[in-house]
């Protein structure tokens, strides 16, 4: 069975921009949750999704958005990037995203901000 | 504020020895609690969880203990191998609230053959 897959792999944008990043969860998973990872530290909770209404919003600018579609894959928005967006971007996928479930991550997307 | 920490930034074993990784939280409120294990370049990969109800919990080479009066877990992996050589990272979340998981900064463990 396919696990967690999100794309692209890495990326380069510079200040200013906007960037979309996707996740497909593991098939018949109905939550996603987003995380970001800087270097030297855990990963940090953005968003968490469950048919494809928001159930949690970590501490993050309104730069930060995302969207869960039919199909239980979701986006990452992130505008007017700063320097400071640089990042491993994981996507991690739950059955009901209910807190006593184990979440399953993906590779995630690497991030550069120039 | 750091509700989860990881003090050992890193941690090297001989091969075939016990690692011991360890974590410690501040939020009385988390029930569960997971330990992950991370290469570069790749996603965490679950390892094994425990509920607050237990206060241990096995999977063959991995074993979590879990001490609610010190807030305190611990990754016990018997006989380190080199492939265990990677970041490993503890986890929780609480039952209420937000449903997410909050991260230790994580360990690196090197398990030299």
């Amino acid at each position: 069975d396919a696990g967690v897959t999100q794309s692209p792999t890495h990326l380069i944008k510079t200040r200013g921009q906007h960037v979309t990043l996707r996740c497909s969860p593991i098939s018949g998973h109905k939550s996603v949750s987003w995380y970001q990872q800087v270097l030297g530290q855990g990963p940090q909770f953005i968003f968490q999704y469950y048919e494809k209404e928001e159930r949690g919003r970590g501490n993050f600018p309104d730069r930060f958005s995302a969207r869960q579609f039919p199909n239980y894959s979701s986006e990452l928005n992130v505008n007017a990037l700063l320097l400071g967006d640089s990042a491993l971007y994981l996507c991690a996928s739950s059955l009901e995203g209910t807190p006593q479930e184990t979440q399953y991550f993906g590779p995630g997307t690497r991030l550069l901000v120039l | 504020d750091q509700q989860v920490k990881q003090n050992s930034p890193s941690l090297s074993v001989q091969e075939g020895r016990i690692s011991i990784l360890n974590c410690d939280y501040t939020n009385s409120m988390f029930d569960y609690f997971l330990w992950y294990k991370k290469y570069p370049a790749e996603g965490p990969t679950f390892l094994i969880s425990i509920s607050s109800i237990k206060d241990k919990n096995e999977d063959g080479r991995f074993t979590v203990f879990l001490n609610k009066s010190a807030k305190h877990l611990s990754l016990h992996i018997v006989p380190s191998q080199p492939g265990d050589s990677a970041v490993y990272f503890c986890a929780a979340s609480a039952n209420s609230g937000t449903y997410k998981y909050i991260f230790g900064t994580g360990t690196r463990l090197k398990v030299l053959a």
